[in-house]
């Protein structure tokens, strides 16, 4: 299985500035005949399902604010958020669907500094 | 509106078994590639099984091959899974996830159920 990596495992960042989280895949995600990361971002609220924030790498789902932005390729991956709000406070999760074995990050909760 | 909305977790004893079912709506639920989704308490989130919209294509992971069914009623807009043979570890709230409407079988969760909590203890 692919081993999915997120670092760090907790992140206390100030309001209105930036967070950044990573994610690092034990093998490649991009698939080189159509030139996509197989990668998604999710984000998790105590107490409520996960929501996908973004997926493909860097496409952002429908109704997910321009401030979340997904980066990287191969094995390596962020997600960037450029402007923290309250409301970001949550657990997040990437997930690899290159391998129809899917396999999730370890997630990283972020907090307000 | 998408909506999932799971039902038949609850208390069961090693080695029982159980059917989850997701009732969808809101969507073309033919279309779609379906998922089972579970997360133990404070652990991270696991791909459990997938089913492809025909219902001809199905994955599991290893933990669960042999124990575990997915299945699905396009008529009835539904979504189950029989769970067998049932382990302590099995523990985990249960979600059911929408995939996407491609034919490809790689999926990640556009939807998500609210859940429903499964917990096999003696």
């Amino acid at each position: 299985d692919i081993v999915m990596t997120q670092s760090p495992d907790s992140l206390a960042v100030s309001l209105g500035e930036r967070a950044t989280i990573n994610c690092k895949s034990s093998q490649t995600v991009l698939y080189s005949s159509n030139n996509h990361n197989y990668l998604a971002w999710y984000q998790q609220k105590p107490g409520q399902p996960p929501k996908l924030l973004i997926y493909w790498a860097s496409t952002r789902e429908s109704g997910i604010p321009d401030r979340f932005s997904g980066s990287g390729s191969g094995t390596d991956f962020t997600l960037t958020i450029s402007s923290l709000q309250a409301e970001d406070v949550a657990v997040y999760y990437c997930q690899q669907y290159y391998s129809t074995s899917y396999t999730f990050g370890q997630g990283t909760k972020l907090e307000i500094k | 509106e998408v909506q999932l909305v799971e039902s038949g977790g609850g208390l069961v004893q090693p080695g029982g078994s159980l059917r989850l079912s997701c009732a969808a709506s809101g969507f073309t639920f033919s279309s779609y590639w379906m998922n089972w989704v579970r997360q133990a308490p404070g652990k991270r989130l696991e791909w459990v099984a997938t089913i492809k919209q025909d219902g001809s294509e199905k994955y599991y992971v290893d933990s669960v091959m042999g124990r575990f069914i997915i299945s699905r009623d396009n008529a009835r807009n539904s979504l189950f899974l029989q769970m067998n043979s049932l382990r302590a570890e099995d523990t985990a709230v249960y979600y059911c996830a929408r995939g996407p409407d491609y034919q490809l079988p790689n999926n990640w969760f556009d939807s998500w159920g609210q859940g429903t909590l499964v917990t096999v203890s003696s």
